[in-house]
């Protein structure tokens, strides 16, 4: 396994349109969190899957953003309408229970 | 609110010295805590994690300390090299969060050669 993947790495949209990025995690791994990182700042928790089921989300995670982890394997993350304040970089991690966390390498959002 | 303080918030050294990342936090339940680095535009890669039960955890130059009862953690990185060079995280997952991070606003290192 080549640890967490996230496709696409780099997204260029225009205000208003819709995104999807996709996560891959480690595939022994039933927990699986999507974070967005803005310039200069750590992470911040926007939602969390223990296999497909969605346990927790921040209120970050506003009307826009919808999350998936269909049959508990790979996960997606929507933006929809994106706004320019969606400009972030999204990671996502995957986890066993209390073990450490695998971060992919992150989809670069930029919002014109 | 729960927080995670990382100090200092940039670091330049030259290249061999000895250093150390400070990171406090204000969760008295955690039960890990996890050092990252990341490199400018790229994804976090794990460098060590510290069970709420243990005191320390080293993997080659890297040793990291766990204080659960003051709140702190450091990290030591020996004979710095110009290839550290990178942002430093800690985070912390809290008794009941399945496993989410909080994390602190990172250690922006620099070595010279």
């Amino acid at each position: 396994d080549t640890g967490v993947s996230q496709d696409p790495r780099h997204k260029i949209t225009k205000r208003g349109q819709n995104v999807t990025f996709r996560c891959d995690p480690i595939s022994e791994h039933n927990r699986l969190y999507w974070y967005r990182q803005t310039l200069g700042q750590g992470p911040e928790f926007l939602t969390y899957f223990q296999n497909e089921a969605q346990l927790e989300k921040s209120r970050l995670l506003s009307d826009r953003f919808s999350a998936e982890r269909p049959k508990g394997s790979f996960s997606t993350l929507e933006i929809q309408r994106t706004e320019q304040g969606d400009s972030a970089m999204y990671l996502c991690a995957s986890s066993a229970p209390r073990a450490e966390a695998f971060f992919g390498q992150g989809t670069r959002l930029t919002v014109v | 609110k729960q927080e995670v303080t990382q100090i200092p918030a940039a670091l330049s050294v030259p290249e061999g010295e000895n250093l150390v990342l400070n990171c406090s936090f204000t969760d008295s339940a955690i039960y890990n805590l996890q050092w990252f680095r990341q490199d400018p535009g790229k994804g976090l890669t794990s460098l060590l994690l510290i069970q709420s039960s243990q005191r320390e955890q080293t993997s080659g130059r890297l040793n990291a300390s766990l204080d659960k009862s003051s709140g702190r953690s450091t990290l030591y990185i020996a004979a710095s090299q110009p290839g550290d060079s990178a942002t430093y995280l800690c985070a912390y997952a809290g008794g009941t969060s399945y496993g989410k991070l909080t994390f602190g606003q990172g250690t922006i290192l620099t070595v010279h050669p």
